[in-house]
């Protein structure tokens, strides 16, 4: 049973297209994120949403857009993809308080745009 | 400005040899101090949290110390097997509601 677990795995499409990057969790965690892992394997946070409200937005272009209908789940919309937005997506969770547990992470979606 | 180094980009060992990867910050004040390991097309595994106040942390044939004063953290595996084979992460944060920070890794290979 998945704890953190996000669609598509891959994602190829065009420059210019809208795509979106869905991720649940079902660990009952009260925080949620999105981070970026380019070529460099540099992992970068881009949201963070906690019971549902954006409480970090970091400098990510305003094309890149998350949504949290509830507390499981966070998806990213990206519009007007740009060849540099390839890299690797990752959703992670994690409950206050509950620090010595980390976070857990999604395996990732791979985007590539062409 | 803040920064997260980890020394080594890649580390070679060998087999049963004892590994230490190298993690320091700079313009930080981190309340605790975790460590990851990432697997090829795999996301981040959580492995061990250290408070600011302990001095060292371990969990199996892993361990992990802190010092804040040098503002350094560091990694070991003993015994180290070709299954410890990966890209390992610090990643901290300061206080409050801060997301964690991650550095950009050091990829280990035990060499049997």
């Amino acid at each position: 049973d998945t704890a953190v677990s996000q669609t598509p795995k891959y994602l190829v499409t065009q420059m210019g297209n809208d795509k979106s990057i869905k991720c649940e969790q079902n660990l009952g965690h009260d925080t949620m994120y999105w981070y970026k892992q380019d070529s460099k394997k540099f992992l970068k946070i881009m949201f963070s949403y906690n019971n549902k409200e954006l409480i970090i937005n970091e400098t990510v272009p305003n094309r890149f857009s998350p949504k949290s209908p509830d507390k499981a789940h966070l998806n990213l919309h990206i519009n007007s993809l740009e060849l540099g937005d390839s890299a690797v997506y990752f959703c992670a969770s994690s409950q206050d308080g509950r620090e010595l547990f980390g976070y857990t992470f999604g395996s990732g979606t791979r985007l590539t745009v062409v | 400005s803040q920064k997260i180094e980890q020394n080594s980009e890649a580390l070679n060992i060998q087999e049963g040899k004892t590994a230490t990867l190298t993690c320091n910050y700079t313009n930080y004040s981190p309340a605790y101090l975790q460590w990851y390991r990432q697997d090829p097309g795999r996301g981040p595994v959580f492995l061990l949290l250290i408070r600011e106040n302990e001095k060292e942390k371990r969990k199996e044939r892993l361990k992990v110390t802190f010092d804040t004063t040098l503002k350094q953290s560091l990694f070991h595996i003993t015994a180290s097997q070709p299954a410890d084979s990966a890209t390992y992460l610090c990643a901290l944060r300061n206080s409050g509601n801060t997301p964690l920070v991650f550095g950009k890794g050091t990829r280990l290979s035990v060499i049997a």
